[in-house]
């Protein structure tokens, strides 16, 4: 089993569309949690942190569920701009620090 | 504020080789990590720096080294390159402290191993 999983995707959907991503992760010791999107051939940049009381930011909604291990995306009202690859991020400290990303689900935003 | 930046950013080498890629910290951070993304997949952790020593590793072999300079900036080197390791190598720093862990990535260097 992976140690982050996401949507393997790809998701199509028209513009105005909301569209939900999701991603499970195996370590329980997990301590932080981040949502980042990458467009082709490009870095990755921060899009959210995701805490337990859930966090928005515009069009944009990201929870946690520690006791599921479980984090989501929500993106409301699609645009164009909104195309891209959606990576999950776990970060433990516990025995040295790791990041684990998952494997990204990609997202096109249709006219 | 100035951002990550790496250099080169595309790399030609062969089998066998070693290749040095240096990256540095966004002013202000302290921490500096390096990934490996391969065409397709999620950026793979490599390790991390903070205060010029190393923090974290992920599942590398010891052929991938690296180091931090005093002002935060750091190198990552491979030593017998293999065809493999071929991907697009990712820095990323943060402040590290106080449990903050968002991470700002520069533009990578596009390593090719012929």
């Amino acid at each position: 089993r992976k140690e982050v999983e996401q949507d393997p995707g790809p998701f199509n959907v028209p513009e105005g569309a909301t569209v939900a991503f999701n991603c499970t992760y195996s370590n329980s010791a997990s301590q932080s949690f981040f949502w980042y999107r990458q467009d082709c051939r490009k870095e990755p940049k921060l899009l959210m942190s995701v805490y337990s009381s859930g966090n928005e930011d515009g069009r944009f909604t990201a929870q946690l569920n520690r006791a599921s291990q479980y984090i989501s995306l929500l993106i409301r009202d699609s645009k164009l701009s909104d195309s891209a690859t959606y990576l999950c991020v776990v970060i433990s400290v516990t025995g040295g620090f790791k990041t684990i990303f998952g494997a990204g689900t990609r997202l096109f935003v249709k006219a | 504020e100035t951002g990550v930046t790496q250099s080169p950013t595309h790399l030609i080498k062969t089998r066998g080789q070693q290749v040095t890629l240096r990256c540095s910290s966004q002013s202000g951070h302290n921490t500096v990590s390096w990934y490996q993304q391969a065409l397709g997949q999620g950026p793979q952790f490599i390790f991390q720096y903070y205060r010029e020593e190393e923090n974290g590793r992920g599942n590398f072999p010891p052929r991938f080294s690296g180091l931090q300079f005093p002002n935060y900036s750091s190198e990552l080197n491979v030593n017998a390159l293999e065809l493999d390791d071929s991907a697009l190598y990712l820095c990323a720093s943060s402040s590290g402290t106080g449990g903050i862990y968002e991470q700002y990535f520069g533009p990578g260097t596009r390593l090719t191993v012929t």
